[in-house]
Order: structure tokens, then C-alpha cells, then sequence
């Protein structure tokens, strides 16, 4: 399974203000994706980032609000912008297998705070 | 609608004990299904997934796709097995259970 790592670890933020989250693979990976995991509760998958197109969002979660990029096959950021305490989550990267059944691998998150 | 129901949010059982994790699927498709653990200040990781029927630090999942279940089982619980368990079903993208906390009391 492919080693990934998240920055920052964790981080308080004021409202109003935008944080980028940097996710790196250790291997080359094609499909990767955002996760939110809201306190006490299950994940949800924000949006799939495959490097060469666009990031597909899920129902709930938009582009102006979640920018990604995804500038090559071992990394990709997600910007959480316009913060509001709402926001306060741990986000999670993870990268899929290249073969079925496509398990997905997880960063360690990045805890969000918004005061 | 794909869903994934794992009815118990938390499960307490003494070491020793047989210990059964719950999880229930609606998909219309071929199930592809794993389970996953997250221990106490780590990362979440994959423990079990349905097709290598394989058997994870004494843990063994079955899928019964006449009941549309996929529960995980282990018949002598450890303290160090405490977590949180996520079942979590792929169809184009993973969709996740509620999870359910596990607790081994010694």
C-alpha cells in the first residue's frame, strides 16, 4: 500500500479565512479523493481528483468552495475557503489501488478547527 | 439508493467474548465491500476486504448477499481490538457505514 502524508496536521483557523491542504503520495497514483469527517461522525467523500481533468464533487460540495488541484500523479491539494465554524473537521486524502476491488488508502487527516 | 447500515454505534464486550460487527448493505450491483478500523489516534486502515476471504488479526468477514450483509466476526475479542470499525461498500466511489465503536474490557 502506497504511504501518504498530510500537512498541516492540524490547524486553527479564524472564519473568513481560506487553508490549503497538501496531500503526497510516496508512488504514482492515478485516482485520489477528499474526505470530511464531521465530529462523532462517519466519512463523506467531498470530490475524486484524477491528475489530467478536472475534480468531480459530490452532491453537497462545490468548486468555489473546495478548489483542488491535482498537478501530478503523487500529490494534490484541497482548499478549504471562506471558513466558518462549520468547517471544523478532519479532511482526509486517499489514494485507490489500481486493480479491483480498488481499495482506498488513508492519510493520517488534517484536523480543522474554525473560531 | 447505495447505502451502507451498520446499526450499532457502540459495542462492549468483555476479552475473551465472541464478538460480531454488523453491517448492511442496499446495492443493486456486485457488492465490492471492506471493512476498516481506526485505533485510537491513527490513521484509518484497511482490515478486510470481502473478495481475498481472508482472516485479519483473528477477524473474518463473510459476505451473504441473500441478506445483503457483511458482518465481521471474531471469536475470542482482544483488548488491543478496541476501535472504531467502518464497513464501507465500493460502487464508483467508497460509501461508508456509520461506524461502530468497539470496546474490550479486560
Amino acid at each position: 500500500s502506497a504511504v501518504i502524508s498530510q500537512k498541516p496536521s492540524r490547524d486553527i483557523c479564524q472564519r473568513g479565512t481560506s487553508l490549503t491542504i497538501q496531500c503526497q503520495v510516496d508512488s504514482q497514483v492515478t485516482m485520489m479523493f477528499w474526505y470530511r469527517q464531521q465530529p462523532g461522525q462517519s466519512l463523506t467523500l467531498i470530490a475524486t481528483a484524477n491528475q489530467g481533468s478536472e475534480a468531480t464533487y459530490e452532491s453537497g460540495f462545490v468548486i468555489d468552495k473546495f478548489p483542488i488541484s491535482r498537478p501530478n500523479l503523487t500529490f494534490s491539494t484541497l482548499t478549504v475557503s471562506n471558513m466558518s465554524p462549520e468547517d471544523s473537521s478532519i479532511y482526509l486524502c486517499s489514494v485507490a489501488g489500481d486493480r479491483r476491488p480498488y481499495e482506498q488508502y488513508f492519510g493520517p487527516g488534517t484536523r480543522l478547527t474554525v473560531t | 439508493a447505495q447505502r451502507v447500515t451498520q446499526p450499532e454505534k457502540l459495542l462492549s464486550v468483555f476479552k475473551g467474548a465472541p464478538v460480531e460487527l454488523k453491517c448492511n448493505y442496499s446495492y443493486s450491483g456486485s457488492p465490492e465491500l471492506f471493512w476498516y478500523v481506526q485505533y485510537s489516534r491513527q490513521r484509518l486502515q484497511l482490515l478486510l476486504r470481502h473478495i481475498s476471504r481472508e482472516s485479519i488479526k483473528g477477524f473474518t468477514a463473510d459476505l451473504n448477499k441473500g441478506e445483503t450483509s457483511f458482518h465481521l466476526k471474531k471469536p475470542f475479542a482482544q483488548e488491543e481490538d478496541s476501535a472504531m470499525y467502518y464497513c464501507a461498500l465500493n460502487t464508483d466511489k467508497l460509501i461508508f457505514g456509520t461506524g461502530t465503536r468497539l470496546q474490550v474490557f479486560p
